[in-house]
């Protein structure tokens, strides 16, 4: 069975601009939750989906945006990217549904910004 | 409330030693407690996880162990093998979707 896919890799990006994340959850999988890792604020949640739908978010500021489809792809967006935005940016999927379901990560996007 | 402290940051055992990693919680809504295992370059990947009725949990060299009134657990991984250097994350559940809290990590280094 694949694992969780993310792309691209690597981004570089400068202030100001915009940027879109991708991520394929493991098959079968409908929940997909997205990630911030950084050396000083360690994993931080961003926001979950399920079946297309928001059910949680963290506490980042509106300029992180997410969305999944129908087949439980899903993609972040970053906009007016600032310095402090670089990261790690890792995604999770779980199949979602009752109690405690274990998360599956990806290995991320580096995203860089200059 | 919504922390989860972890200790130490980093930790240095020779090869076939016991490393422990001690995380600590506050909010007693917590019930699911998993260990990650991330190697640079890679995302973390699920090593073992508790739920708060278990004591102990073990899987090959890796155990929880869960202290309940203290809000308390611990990894210990037994016989450390260079293979296992790495960063360890202990999270907790606070029973909202998707939302995992992390600690900050420990960069475990086994000395061959």
């Amino acid at each position: 069975k694949a694992g969780v896919t993310q792309t691209p890799r690597y981004l570089i990006k400068t202030r100001g601009q915009q940027v879109t994340l991708s991520c394929s959850p493991i098959s079968g999988h409908r929940s997909v939750s997205w990630y911030q890792q950084t050396p000083g604020q360690g994993l931080q949640f961003l926001f979950e989906y399920f079946s297309e739908t928001q059910r949680n978010k963290g506490n980042f500021p509106g300029r992180f945006s997410g969305r999944q489809f129908s087949n439980s792809r899903s993609e972040m967006n970053v906009s007016t990217l600032e310095l402090g935005d670089s990261a790690l940016y890792l995604c999770a999927s779980s199949s979602g549904t009752g109690g405690n379901q274990p998360q599956h990560f990806g290995d991320g996007t580096r995203l860089s910004i200059l | 409330q919504q922390q989860v402290k972890q200790s130490p940051q980093s930790l240095i055992v020779q090869k076939g030693g016991i490393s422990i990693i001690n995380c600590a919680y506050e909010n007693t809504a917590f019930d699911y407690f998993p260990w990650y295992q991330q190697f640079p370059g890679k995302g973390p990947a699920l090593l073992i996880a508790i739920r708060p009725d278990v004591s102990e949990k073990k899987e090959g060299r890796f155990t929880i162990s869960f202290n309940k009134s203290a809000k308390q657990f611990s990894l210990h991984i037994m016989d450390s093998q260079p293979g296992d250097s790495a960063t360890y994350f202990c999270a907790a559940d606070p029973q909202e979707q998707g939302n995992l809290i992390f600690g900050k990590g420990t960069k475990l280094s086994v000395k061959p």
